[in-house]
């Protein structure tokens, strides 16, 4: 079943203790984005990748990391979280540019995280 | 400023009803107009995807229509079932690079029986 999968679906932790949420996507796709959605803003795009090892800055990036080693795996990581970073994320991919006509994105079950 | 409003923002209809969900947006240059369901808990899910030379779109019970003059989209829903309650989210594509989507706040619709 063509899916991208997030893990860990929940998570409460502490500010400044590292996490990683891990994006995995087994379609192939090159183009892999996180999104947070917080209530009343909508989703907003934190970070982007296009290909292996090609990343760039989305609308909200600050206070997170990603890496792209392989295709299909895209991570999230808050280096030093903070409780305004409690919030719901979502990983998507796609074959194309997310923008691109016809081209439809996939999102993830989300990854709702708590910092206290 | 590129933006997408919608409205309402909650909506309470009954079961087998119809109802219409609006978007209007300001964003500069058009693409692509797309609308998403998302359940509780879960990730939006594509119900639409169309270009400004598009006016009608169907998917099931679902039909979109877009009007690229005055901006406004609109999402139609037939017959309404207890499994439509979700948010649905218009989403406006501003090119087809990988960084230009922008996200309505969405309407959150519930069926009741």
């Amino acid at each position: 079943e063509a899916q991208v999968t997030q893990n860990p679906r929940y998570l409460i932790t502490v500010t400044g203790k590292k996490l990683t949420v891990t994006c995995s996507q087994n379609m192939n796709h090159e183009y892999m984005s996180w999104y947070r959605q917080d209530p009343g803003l909508g989703l907003r795009q934190i970070y982007y990748s296009m290909n292996v090892e090609v990343t760039d800055k989305g609308d909200v990036p600050e206070g997170y990391k990603v890496s792209r080693k392989e295709k299909r795996n895209f991570p999230l990581i808050l280096e030093s979280p903070s409780p305004n970073q409690t919030s719901l994320y979502f990983c998507a991919s796609s074959l194309w540019p997310a923008g691109a006509t016809y081209n439809e994105q996939f999102f993830g079950p989300g990854t709702r995280l708590t910092v206290l | 400023k590129n933006q997408v409003e919608q409205s309402p923002q909650s909506l309470i209809i009954l079961e087998g009803k119809n109802c219409t969900l609006q978007c209007n947006y300001t964003v500069s240059p058009f693409s692509n107009l797309r609308w998403y369901k998302q359940d509780t808990g879960r990730g939006p899910v594509s119900l639409t995807i169309m270009t400004f030379s598009e006016n009608t779109k169907s998917n099931g019970r679902y039909t979109a229509t877009l009007d690229a003059d005055t901006k406004q989209s609109s999402l139609h829903i037939t017959a309404s079932q207890l499994s439509d309650s979700a948010s649905y989210i218009c989403v406006v594509s501003a090119g087809t690079g990988a960084n230009n989507l922008f996200f309505g706040t969405g309407t959150r619709l519930t069926v009741i029986p």
